[in-house]
C-alpha cells in the first residue's frame, strides 16, 4: 500500500479556473513534503518544499498547505493556464528516504 | 533547463545484461538522488548520495548500485537486468539533503 495517496487521479478544468489537489500520507517519521510538476516525458520540477513547522508555502500561482497533525497536504492552483497541464506529484520524506505519490494528472482546456 | 544532464537518453538491453547510467549534477550540488519511474506511475526512490556516501536507499534489490564521484557526478549500475527494469531513470541534484532538487531529463531504459 502506497504511503502517499493523491486525489483526484485526474482532473480536467477550464483555463482561468482554480483547482486544488490533495495529498494524504501515512509516512512516519516526517521530515518534509514536496510538490513537483512533471510534464509528459520530462523530469519533475520542484514547486514547493515544506518542513514540519510550515503550514503554507507559495510559488507564484501555486500554494501548498500542510497539516502535519492530520497528515494532509494540498496544492492550490489559481487562474490556471494551459501550461499547467501536467502531472503533480506529492513526495513525503521520512528522513533519508522519499515516498512518491502516483500523481494527479491535470488537464487545462481552453 | 535545470543544469542536470543524464546519459544516455535512451538505451535498449536484454535480460541478464548490465547497464550503467550517468548523471552530471548542477554545478555546486553535493547531493544526488536516483529514481525509477515506470510508465504512468510516479517515481520510486532508489538511493541518494551525499558527498560520495550513500545516504539513504529505497526498496530496491542490491543489483541496483551507485557511485558518486569527487566532482559529484554519479552513476547508477543495474546488474542482471529484468524485464520489469524497463522504465525512465531520473537523477536529481541538490545542495544538501533538504533542499530543492533539480531533475535531469532521464534515461529511458528498455529491457527485452
Amino acid at each position: 500500500k502506497n504511503q502517499v495517496e493523491q486525489s483526484p487521479q485526474s482532473l480536467i478544468i477550464l483555463e482561468g479556473k482554480n483547482c486544488t489537489l490533495q495529498c494524504n500520507y501515512t509516512v512516519s517519521p516526517f521530515s518534509n513534503l514536496r510538490w513537483y510538476k512533471q510534464d509528459t516525458g520530462r523530469g519533475p520540477v520542484s514547486l514547493t518544499i515544506m518542513t514540519f513547522s510550515e503550514n503554507t508555502k507559495s510559488n507564484g500561482r501555486y500554494t501548498a498547505t500542510l497539516d502535519a497533525d492530520t497528515k494532509q497536504s494540498s496544492l492550490h492552483i489559481t487562474a490556471s493556464q494551459l501550461s499547467d497541464s501536467a502531472s503533480y506529484i506529492c513526495v513525503v520524506s521520512p528522513n533519508n528516504d522519499m515516498r512518491f505519490g502516483a500523481g494527479t494528472r491535470l488537464t487545462v482546456k481552453p | 533547463e535545470t543544469g542536470v544532464t543524464q546519459s544516455p537518453t535512451h538505451l535498449i538491453k536484454t535480460r541478464g545484461q548490465q547497464v550503467t547510467l550517468r548523471c552530471s549534477s548542477q554545478s555546486g550540488h553535493n547531493t544526488v538522488s536516483w529514481y525509477q519511474q515506470a510508465l504512468g506511475q510516479g517515481p520510486q526512490f532508489i538511493f541518494q548520495y551525499y558527498r560520495e556516501e550513500e545516504n539513504g536507499r529505497g526498496n530496491f534489490p542490491p543489483r541496483f548500485s551507485g557511485l558518486q564521484f569527487p566532482n559529484y557526478s554519479s552513476e547508477l549500475n543495474v546488474n542482471a537486468l529484468e524485464l520489469d527494469d524497463s522504465a525512465l531513470y531520473l537523477c536529481a541534484s541538490s545542495w544538501g539533503l533538504v533542499e530543492t532538487q533539480y531533475f535531469g531529463p532521464g534515461t529511458r531504459l528498455l529491457v527485452l
